[in-house]
């Protein structure tokens, strides 16, 4: 069964420092998201994007934060100076569009000291 | 802004009992998902829910639509201890490049107690 899957699994990063997280949605899917969820709290939406441009942003999604698609499989999200607060789990999501639900990968969890 | 909650937000049961979490939205939206999330892990697509009066059943979960009251269930029957996990519901916002983004719940936490 096809999946979402992202790497690394993990990343330890010290503040200030840029990181990038990658994802590789399923195959023949259109839309992509990045989600995170602070330990405990609820998941948030940070971005979604559909041919080759985003396509709405949430307000945690400022201008430290920036999305690429660089070739026709992976999904990145960089973060170019990491805060503290940035500490979280962050999931990859696709889906091809219409009704059908979003599917999430694994997650990176990303500390920041 | 689209506010979902959902209650409990702690829930411990008993195997074999029943018990539905409720989880309400505050606009408009005839789409709603039901996700599970096993601590650390990633969300599990459980049911999507497309219109007024939809049901849907899985094994001991059944999950119910009313696009009028704002309202969507979670049904728990005869609870097995495999069932506990985090259940997220959550609303899609569909905006003019289609499926955009989902706005979740605060999710409730299911302990089923032996």
């Amino acid at each position: 069964e096809p999946e979402v899957t992202q790497t690394p699994s993990h990343q330890v990063t010290q503040m200030g420092q840029e990181v990038i997280l990658r994802c590789v949605p399923i195959s023949n899917h259109l839309y992509f998201y990045w989600y995170r969820q602070i330990l405990g709290q609820k998941v948030e939406f940070l971005v979604s994007f559909y041919n080759n441009e985003i396509s709405e942003k949430s307000e945690i999604f400022d201008d430290q934060f920036s999305v690429e698609r660089p070739d026709g499989s992976n999904f990145t999200l960089k973060i170019r100076s990491t805060k503290l607060e940035d500490s979280a789990m962050y999931f990859c999501a696709s889906s091809d569009g219409g009704v059908e639900t979003q599917y999430f990968g694994p997650g990176t969890r990303l500390l920041v000291l | 802004e689209l506010k979902v909650e959902q209650n409990p937000l702690f829930l411990s049961m008993q195997e074999g009992k029943n018990y539905t979490i409720y989880c309400n939205y505050s606009t408009t939206s005839d789409r709603l998902y039901w996700y599970r999330q096993d601590p650390g892990k990633s969300l599990e697509s459980l049911f999507v829910l497309l219109s007024n009066g939809a049901v849907k059943q899985e094994g001991r979960l059944m999950a119910s639509l009313d696009t009028k009251a704002r309202l969507s269930t979670l049904h728990i029957t005869a609870a097995v201890h495999d069932l506990s996990a985090t259940y997220f519901c959550a609303v899609d916002m569909w905006g003019d490049f289609g499926n955009e983004k989902l706005t979740f719940g605060t999710g409730t936490r299911l302990t089923i107690i032996p």
